[in-house]
């Protein structure tokens, strides 16, 4: 059973960076079947697909248009776990922050519990 | 904000029958890669309901049921209950450009 575990700050200050870390177990975040992905979640925005990062003899990274410049993904073979940063957050990036797992299918079928990133000073 | 257009809102009696529609376009629902959908519950995560147009994960009711045409998609649930109250969210993937895309969510009522 895969399981996805969040950690990682809920207020982050205006033009800081936010990090967060999901922890994999039951799977690697290695393996070359899925991708391990960041989606976040506004009552603003909806659901919000930001990117994903994926093992296919190379590490690859693919990011959403609207956060291109500011996100970087990073995996961690040796803690099996991905990390998302955004850089020069607003307030506009307050949500609920997920990790998830995307199988062949394109669907994304593990979920992380989520993290409520609020945005302010 | 949200790529694919669903209903706000859709309610039914116990025991009747809902569907919640899901539009999108030819660079996502129209690309052919399949629809997904997802369940959440107040304050927990999207749950997987049916993935690749009309599949259900392991332990998912068999009245939910979705279809998928053209550039537009379905989900039905049959025999509505008390339990299905929940949003429920449609899902794409298009390409590497326009990537994974979400439905603006809808909430149904049991009455």
């Amino acid at each position: 059973q895969v399981q996805l575990q969040q950690s990682g700050p809920g207020l982050v200050k205006p033009s800081q960076t936010l990090s967060l870390t999901c922890a994999i177990s039951g799977d690697s975040v290695s393996n070359y079947s899925p991708t391990w992905n960041w989606i976040r979640q506004s009552p603003s925005r909806g659901l919000e697909w930001l990117g994903r990062t994926y093992y296919r003899s190379n590490w690859f990274n693919h990011y959403a248009v609207s956060v291109r410049s500011r996100i970087t993904i990073t995996p961690d073979s040796s803690k099996n776990q991905f990390t998302l940063q955004l850089k020069s957050v607003t307030p506009e990036d307050t949500a609920v922050y997920y990790c998830a797992r995307s199988s062949g299918n394109f669907d994304f079928d593990y979920w992380g519990q989520g993290t409520l990133v609020t945005v302010s000073s | 904000q949200s790529v694919l257009t669903q209903p706000p809102s859709v309610s039914g009696a116990p025991g009747q029958r809902v569907t919640i529609s899901c539009t999108g376009s030819s660079s996502d629902i129209g690309a052919g890669s399949g629809v997904h959908w997802y369940q959440q519950l107040p304050g927990t995560a999207p749950k997987l309901l049916i993935y690749t147009n009309n599949n259900r994960p392991s332990g998912v009711p068999d009245r939910f049921s979705a279809s998928t045409s053209g550039t537009s998609a379905s989900l039905t649930i049959s025999g509505l209950q008390a339990e299905d109250e929940a949003d429920y969210y449609c899902q794409s993937y298009g390409s590497s450009l326009t990537d994974y895309v979400f439905g603006s969510g809808t909430k149904v009522t049991v009455l």
